[in-house]
């Protein structure tokens, strides 16, 4: 069965540290990729997606970046953050080429900037 | 701009009652919709689905129904269980080029015992 994995759980990081969030999917090939961010109470806004390895779309300006290095492995980053930056984290998963399919999401990660 | 949205932020009911949750959607384009549970502390955990070339659809005591003429959505929970107390939300793939879903904001779902 596919699985996917996200860490750290949780995470506080000052302002202007840099960021590095991991993602890993288990159990499946050529995913569409996914980073979304929930702010608190609120929805999921996506922030990334990816149909393949180096290919990135950027859903909105921001201070944080992503890259593919693998077929499984999407990773966030950030040079720099900023306190606008704090969220809970999602990556997930979706089987590519096929239409409408359903997101499966990771546990997430809290990221807190003080 | 065109979004997913939902009638109410908080529902609650009592153990054993059955839960209606809606959703409203403005992009008549959507062709696919679907329901997702997430528990506190959680990522979203699918529940159901539906295409748009379908009105109803069943699954393990939820039922999703979906009126395009008025653009709705909603989901059916039967005989509500405290383990289904979460935040539900709605999403619509209204973009298939993006292979991305948009999601609605949630709706708290408080299961009395």
């Amino acid at each position: 069965s596919q699985t996917i994995h996200q860490w750290p759980a949780t995470l506080v990081q000052p302002v202007g540290s840099p960021l590095s969030l991991e993602c890993t999917v288990e159990g499946t090939s050529n995913p569409n990729l996914y980073w979304y961010r929930q702010a608190a109470g609120r929805g999921l806004q996506l922030l990334f997606y990816s149909v393949g390895i180096g290919q990135i779309s950027s859903e909105v300006p921001q201070n944080l970046s992503a890259s593919r290095p693998q077929d499984r492995q999407f990773i966030l980053s950030s040079k720099k953050l900023l306190l606008s930056d704090s969220g809970f984290y999602l990556c997930a998963w979706s089987v590519r080429g096929l239409n409408n399919s359903p997101l499966h999401f990771g546990n997430g990660t809290r990221l807190t900037v003080t | 701009g065109e979004s997913v949205g939902l009638h109410l932020p908080t529902l609650s009911v009592q153990e054993g009652d059955n839960s209606i949750i809606n959703c409203a959607y403005s992009n008549s384009a959507s062709d696919y919709f679907i329901w997702y549970k997430q528990e506190s502390g959680k990522g979203p955990q699918f529940i159901i689905d539906i295409r748009s070339n379908m009105d109803k659809r069943q699954g393990q005591r939820v039922t999703v129904l979906l009126n395009k003429t008025v653009k709705h959505l909603s989901l059916q929970i039967a005989a509500t269980q405290p383990g289904d107390s979460a935040v539900y939300f709605c999403a619509e793939n209204r973009d298939t080029g993006r292979r991305a879903l948009t999601f609605g904001s949630g709706t708290r779902l408080q299961v009395q015992p």
